[in-house]
């Protein structure tokens, strides 16, 4: 089955520690994304890339990092630097990154700072 | 800048009621639209999409136009079922500055509730 898997589920953070979110994809999916939900409001976008080795920062980039050294993943560093990082987190995947391209996402991860 | 505004929820309806979740937004250009739909503790679903004015999507008896007269993209069901509980997010895509690459900007999301 194609889709996009994200792990794990649920992570707890103490503060002052780097913690990384995995994210990949078996669609074939040039561009991929992360964005962060908080509750009652829409998604915020973090970082996104349209290639491999490429990233552009979104919205809300300070106090996370990614890289995207193969096709299929985009792991998320959330770094100390980030001042409230408790949220739940979605990857995203489309074809090519184009204005008409749907978005796919992924399950998400709960990141809880303890 | 680029911005979706949607109607403030929680909806509640009765099963069968008809459905109506307003979308309203202001894009330069000519944006994709979307609707998303979120179910509890998971990822967001596509819904349906509209590429270009007057276009109208469709999906599981749901449906929304795209409106350029009137910046608008409501989402509609003629029958609500207590299955379409859930989080629905009305969205546009833009062309960002830097590169020529696509994001979505997404509304705060609308939750519906129908009960028996």
């Amino acid at each position: 089955d194609g889709g996009i898997t994200q792990s794990p589920k649920y992570l707890f953070r103490k503060e002052g520690q780097n913690v990384t979110l995995s994210c990949e994809q078996n669609l074939n999916h040039d561009a991929m994304y992360w964005y962060r939900q908080d509750p009652g409001q829409g998604l915020r976008l973090i970082y996104y890339s349209q290639i491999v080795n490429d990233f552009q920062k979104g919205d809300i980039a300070e106090g996370y990092s990614v890289s995207r050294e193969k096709k299929e993943s985009f792991p998320l560093t959330v770094t100390s630097a980030q001042k409230n990082p408790t949220a739940f987190y979605l990857c995203a995947s489309s074809m090519r990154g184009g204005s008409t391209d749907t978005q796919y996402f992924g399950p998400g991860t709960r990141l809880t700072v303890l | 800048g680029d911005s979706v505004t949607q109607m403030e929820g929680p909806v509640t309806l009765s099963e069968e009621a008809f459905l109506t979740i307003n979308c309203t937004y202001t894009a330069t250009g000519y944006p994709s639209l979307f609707w998303y739909v979120q179910y509890p503790g998971e990822g967001l679903q596509l819904l349906l999409k509209a590429t270009k004015a007057d276009d109208k999507g469709s999906n599981k008896g749901f449906e929304a136009t795209y409106r350029k007269e009137t910046t608008s993209f409501h989402l509609e069901k003629g029958s609500v079922q207590v299955s379409d509980s859930a989080v629905y997010f009305c969205a546009l895509s833009v062309l960002t500055f830097s590169g020529g690459y696509n994001k979505l900007i997404f509304g705060a999301g609308t939750r519906l509730a129908v009960h028996p």
